[in-house]
C-alpha cells in the first residue's frame, strides 16, 4: 500500500523555469512534509518542510504547498538551475510517529 | 560541524556472512533512524532508536536483522546470513530529541552488494 505517491517518475525543465514536482498522500494522519533532493551515490538531503497547520512555506528558490483536502503537496523551484537536476522525494509522517513514509522520487533534469 | 556519518560507504559480503554498518549521527542529535531503498524505489523505514533503546522497530524483517545503538559509540546495523535480496543501499538518519516534529537529516548511506 504505497502511501506517498509522487506519479511523474521523470521531468525535463528548461533552465530559468519553474519546476513542479507533486506528491499526493493517502494517509489522513499525516502531519509533517518534507522533501529531499537526493544526488546520484549520496544520502538525501533535506530541502523544505511543512506542518499540516499551513498550507505555504517557502524557503528561497523553494516553496511548498500543502491541500489537505486534496491530500496533495507540490514543490515550486524558481527559477530552475542545472544544479538543481536530481531525483526529488516527498516524505510524511503523523504526529507523534517518526517513521518516514517516502514516495518513489521524481527524476528532475534541468536542460540548460 | 559535522553531518552524519557512515561507514562502509561500500561494503561486499557473500551469501551467508554478516555486514555490520555503522552510524555516528550529527553533533546534539541523541535519535538514529535506519532506512533502506531498493533499486528503484523510495526509501523504507527499519527501525527508530535512541541511546541504549529501540523506539519503533516495525520495518525491521523479523529474522537476520538487527540494530543498536549503545551508550557510547555508533549506531550499528547488523545483518546475519546475508542473502542476495539483502542488496541495497541503506541510510541512516539523526535529529535531535523530539518536541513537536523534528527533520531527519541523512547520511550518504552504505551501499552492500551480496555476491
Amino acid at each position: 500500500d504505497q502511501q506517498v505517491k509522487q506519479n511523474s517518475p521523470s521531468l525535463s525543465v528548461q533552465e530559468g523555469r519553474i519546476s513542479i514536482l507533486n506528491c499526493d498522500y493517502t494517509n489522513s494522519m499525516f502531519d509533517y512534509f518534507l522533501w529531499y533532493k537526493k544526488y546520484p551515490a549520496e544520502g538525501p538531503t533535506f530541502l523544505i518542510s511543512i506542518s499540516s497547520i499551513k498550507d505555504k512555506n517557502e524557503d528561497g528558490r523553494f516553496t511548498v504547498f500543502l491541500n489537505k483536502s486534496a491530500k496533495h503537496l507540490s514543490l515550486h523551484i524558481v527559477p530552475s538551475q542545472p544544479g538543481d537536476s536530481a531525483v526529488y522525494f516527498c516524505a510524511a509522517n503523523p504526529l507523534g510517529n517518526e517513521k518516514l513514509t517516502f514516495g518513489t522520487g521524481t527524476r528532475l533534469t534541468i536542460i540548460p | 560541524n559535522a553531518g552524519v556519518m557512515q561507514n562502509p560507504r561500500h561494503l561486499v559480503r557473500r551469501r551467508g556472512q554478516e555486514a555490520r554498518l555503522r552510524c555516528s549521527p550529527m553533533k546534539g542529535h541523541s535519535h538514529v533512524y535506519w532506512y533502506r531503498q531498493l533499486p528503484e524505489e523510495g526509501l523504507k523505514f527499519m527501525v527508530y532508536l535512541q541511546k541504549e533503546n529501540i523506539i519503533d522497530e516495525s520495518g525491521m524483517p523479523k529474522e537476520r536483522f538487527s540494530a543498536e545503538f549503545p551508550k557510547e559509540g555508533p549506531s550499528i546495523l547488523r545483518i546475519q546470513q546475508v542473502v542476495r535480496g539483502d542488496s541495497a543501499a541503506y541510510f541512516c538518519a539523526s535529529s535531535p530529541p523530539v518536541r513537536i516534529q523534528e527533520t531527519q537529516y541523512f547520511g550518504p548511506g552504505t551501499r552492500l552488494l551480496v555476491l
